[in-house]
Parts: structure tokens; sequence; C-alpha cells
């Protein structure tokens, strides 16, 4: 069974860091592109960011592009998320998720999310 | 970015009618990277339909997926009362990756 457990999550202050991991097990998690997406409370989902099987490559949204850097660890089968200079804006539960190929990229298998609260 | 933009944003319905939700992408997408997702209240999102119109694994034939370009739909027939919860368009075509705003379905 595919199972992606994030944690990490909590209240900071403004302009603080916060890093945040994510789990998996149950598929070869080497082998998948893997994926975060957040969503404000109230709000719709926001894609923020993708990493390749291997780390070389990695995609962000505009929002987060040099605050944010996602990494991952596939000896330890976890992905990342570093959370630098962060805003209120960025307040929001933060889902990790694997990406698969099949003419074209499926966010097939998601966690239940860690909470990321940005207050003074 | 892709705006895509979900119509109507909350739609009123009984058990057992038909539910018809549109995705309007402001550029063309490719239809292979276009996807459904339903969301229920404290819960992740779940996959529904991928390419358009390709059922995920272990997803009901009630549901079902449609359209290219600019224009997608997905239907769900037959409303059972699980089916009552927020649906996404997501398109994987260019990047920035983006969402619709999402369709609330509501028991009527």
């Amino acid at each position: 069974e595919v199972r992606l457990v994030e944690s990490g999550g909590g209240l900071v202050q403004p302009g603080g860091s916060l890093r945040l991991s994510c789990a998996a097990s149950g598929f070869t998690f080497s082998s998948y592109w893997m994926t975060w997406v957040r969503q404000a409370p109230g709000k719709g989902l926001e894609w923020v960011a993708n990493i390749m099987q291997d780390g070389s490559e990695s995609y962000y949204v505009d929002s987060v592009k040099g605050r944010f850097t996602i990494s991952r660890d596939n000896a330890q089968k976890s992905l990342h998320l570093q959370m630098n200079s962060l805003r209120a804006e960025d307040t929001a539960v933060y889902y990790c998720a694997r990406l698969a190929w099949s003419n074209g990229w499926i966010f097939d298998y998601w966690g239940q999310g860690t909470v990321v609260t940005v207050s003074s | 970015e892709v705006v895509l933009t979900q119509s109507p944003g909350t739609l009123s319905l009984s058990p057992g009618e038909r539910a018809t939700l549109s995705c309007r992408a402001s550029q063309s997408v490719n239809g292979g990277y276009l996807a459904w997702f339903q969301q229920k209240p404290g819960q992740a999102p779940r996959l529904l339909i991928y390419g358009a119109s390709i059922r995920a694994t272990g997803i009901p034939d009630r549901f079902s997926g449609s359209g290219s370009g600019t224009d997608f739909t997905l239907t769900i027939n037959r409303l059972e009362p699980e089916d009552f919860a927020v649906y996404y368009c997501q398109q994987c075509s260019i990047s920035p990756w983006t969402f619709g705003q999402g369709t609330k379905v509501e028991i009527k």
C-alpha cells in the first residue's frame, strides 16, 4: 500500500524557517518524481514544487522561488521542503504527493497534509 | 500562467441526480495533462480522472471526464451521498501547474 506521511508543520513567525518532511512507503520511492501542493485556509489548491527522481531537477511556483527548496533522500525514502523567509501568505496545509506518468503527469497518491501557520 | 475557471461555484443537487461540472482554461491545454480531484472536508484530494477522461484506479464508472483544448467537463451520474464534496480540475500541460478554484457539490 502506498503511504505518504507529512510532518514538520507548526507555528512560525514571519521571516522564520520550517522544514517539512514526507515519509514514503509501499512503492519504489527512487523511481518517482515527487511534489508539494498547498492549500490556504478555506482556499483552493496550489502546486508548490516538483523534484526529479534523483533530485537533479526541481521546479517551483514563482511565489516561493528563492525561499523554498525541495529535496529528497532516496535512501531514507523521504521528501523535504525547506521553507525560509516565511510570510503570512504561506500559511496553508502542505501536502506531498507522488507523480506518476501515463501520457501526462498524474498526482496519484497524496499524504494527509501538515499545517503551517505563519503568524506573530 | 494557465487560469482554470470552474463553474458553477456551487451545485445543489439531490442524490440520484446528475452533476455536470465545467473547467475552462485560459489557453489550450493538452488533454493528456488535465485531471480532476475530489476533496472532502479535512481530507487530502483524491485523484478521480486523468488524461481528461481516464478514471483512476478504484473510481466508480458513474464518474466520467471529457473535453479538449480549453473546455473540459466532469460528469457524475446518479449522485451517491459520498459524492457531495468539492471538485478541482488541474492542468500539468504548461508551467506553473495550476488548479481551478473548485466546484462544491452540495446536497439540495
